[in-house]
């Protein structure tokens, strides 16, 4: 167990609805970033948040955002979801802003479907 | 640039040995490995910094060599819990003090009896 929380475990929407995914990071970590994914697929970078600050963006789309709340809980928001949004999405945290010798500990995931 | 990890995938009898590349085409800090299980959390396993080498686990260890931008993990006398897809995250500099983690598509190691 790494520390890292996440919820839901699974969703299971339609096209074209929105969800919202909710990562509370482990004891004392400041940063938050958020991972897609895909079948066969290695983990795509999507965001960075820093005591509540974006600190980073990878290969997020429009429809995506995310923020990090005062208690450094973090939500991601995916709208218009589409076929392809489907997907593990993962949280991550760490210490600090992001240094090199730092290491991420990753939540469980949330699976969407999107039918 | 997403790091290129090879082989793509690997079959092990117990007791066989591996090694798993990571190369990069931009310069490195840091190399960063994890180990993923099927639908899990992927879950670190160790980092090396420049020409460091660590061992993060028993029998697993790694190099980085800096003038290639590669690192290389090596398990030795693989056992069976070895099993899942392994992922290294290379750390370049972002700006304002942040370094980045860009993950390559993993290698699959299958560990049979």
């Amino acid at each position: 167990d790494s520390g890292v929380t996440q919820t839901p475990k699974h969703l299971i929407t339609a096209t074209g609805q929105r969800v919202t995914l909710r990562c509370s990071p482990r004891s004392g970590d400041l940063s938050v970033y958020w991972y897609q994914q895909s079948l066969d697929q290695g983990l795509q970078f999507l965001i960075q948040y820093y005591n509540g600050e974006e600190r980073a963006k990878g290969n997020i789309l429009e429809r995506f955002s995310a923020q990090q709340f005062p208690d450094l809980h973090s939500e991601l928001n995916l709208s218009s979801l589409e076929l392809g949004d489907s997907a593990l999405y993962f949280c991550a945290s760490s210490p600090t802003s992001g240094r090199a010798l730092e290491t991420q500990y990753f939540g469980p995931g949330t699976r969407l479907l999107v039918l | 640039q997403q790091p290129v990890q090879s082989p793509q995938a690997v079959i092990l009898r117990e007791g066989e040995d591996a090694v798993i590349n990571c190369s990069s085409s931009k310069a490195l800090y840091s190399v960063h490995w994890y180990r993923q299980k099927h639908g899990e959390a992927p879950v670190f396993l160790m980092i090396l910094l420049k020409g460091g080498e660590q061992k993060g686990h028993d029998k697993i260890s790694a190099s980085f060599n800096e003038k290639k931008q590669q690192s290389s993990l090596y398990l030795t006398a693989s056992q069976l819990s070895y099993s899942g897809t392994y992922f290294c995250g290379t750390a370049a500099y972002s700006g304002a003090g942040s370094y980045q983690l860009t993950f390559g598509k993993g290698t699959k190691l299958s560990v049979i009896p």
